[in-house]
């Protein structure tokens, strides 16, 4: 398959555990973030986004915590499949400006 | 709903050439935005256009170059094609008018420049 990125971090969960994908985003303008996943060869699909003014949102076995003091961004996957492994990007975007600004991308591997 | 598409999904040209990349966004949606992919860079924006005009430009040379139509279909154009021009393109439509809402991407165009 086509290769998003080679030297990307990379994190190894075993099947059924916990997963938590970090993010430090740049702009303290930013008012929202959105996670995203990308499997090799396909465009990156959305999973989950939240707001600047909440610190917690949760979708279906994910979850995404923002911390604003620190410009920190988390996305947190429940009982991790093997169809979770892919590359996870978190996006910002600041009203008004119509773009988004994507961070440099996390490999998750699930260990079977 | 059929999502959004992009073609061609594969294109490789020479140094010096131009190429036009396709997007149709989501039926509805009037945001397109393009965005390039590389392994060194990631994803770096490129523009957005809402209704025919473009809001937004990336740090991108004059050499890339896009427009919209009146039915929101989008392309983006390369002229003088360089080696490092070599990405994954990828267009991406939202429904509502502003930044802060859901971004939808297509498959992207595979470019490589020879």
């Amino acid at each position: 398959g086509e290769s998003v990125g080679l030297h990307l971090p990379t994190l190894s969960v075993q099947e059924g555990d916990n997963s938590i994908i970090n993010c430090a985003y740049s702009n303290s303008a930013s008012d929202y973030f959105i996670w995203y996943k990308q499997e090799s060869g396909k465009g990156p699909q959305f999973i989950i986004d939240i707001r600047s003014n909440m610190d917690k949102r949760q979708g279906q076995r994910v979850t995404v915590l923002l911390n604003k003091t620190v410009k920190h961004l988390s996305l947190q996957i429940a009982a991790t499949q093997p169809g979770d492994s892919a590359v996870y990007f978190c996006a910002e975007s600041t009203s008004g400006t119509y773009k988004y600004i994507f961070g440099t991308g996390t490999r998750l591997k699930v260990l079977a | 709903k059929a999502g959004v598409t992009q073609t061609p999904r594969y294109l490789i040209k020479t140094r010096g050439q131009q190429v036009t990349l396709s997007c149709s966004p989501i039926s509805g949606h009037r945001s397109v935005s393009w965005y390039q992919q590389t392994p060194g860079q990631g994803l770096q924006f490129l523009f957005e256009y809402f209704s025919e005009t473009q809001r937004n430009k990336g740090n991108f040379p004059g050499r890339f170059s896009g427009r919209q139509f009146s039915n929101s279909r989008s392309e983006m154009n390369v002229s003088t094609l360089e080696l490092g021009d070599s990405a994954l393109y990828l267009c991406a439509s939202s429904s509502l008018q502003g930044a802060g809402n859901e971004q939808f991407f297509g498959p992207g165009t595979r470019l490589t420049v020879l």
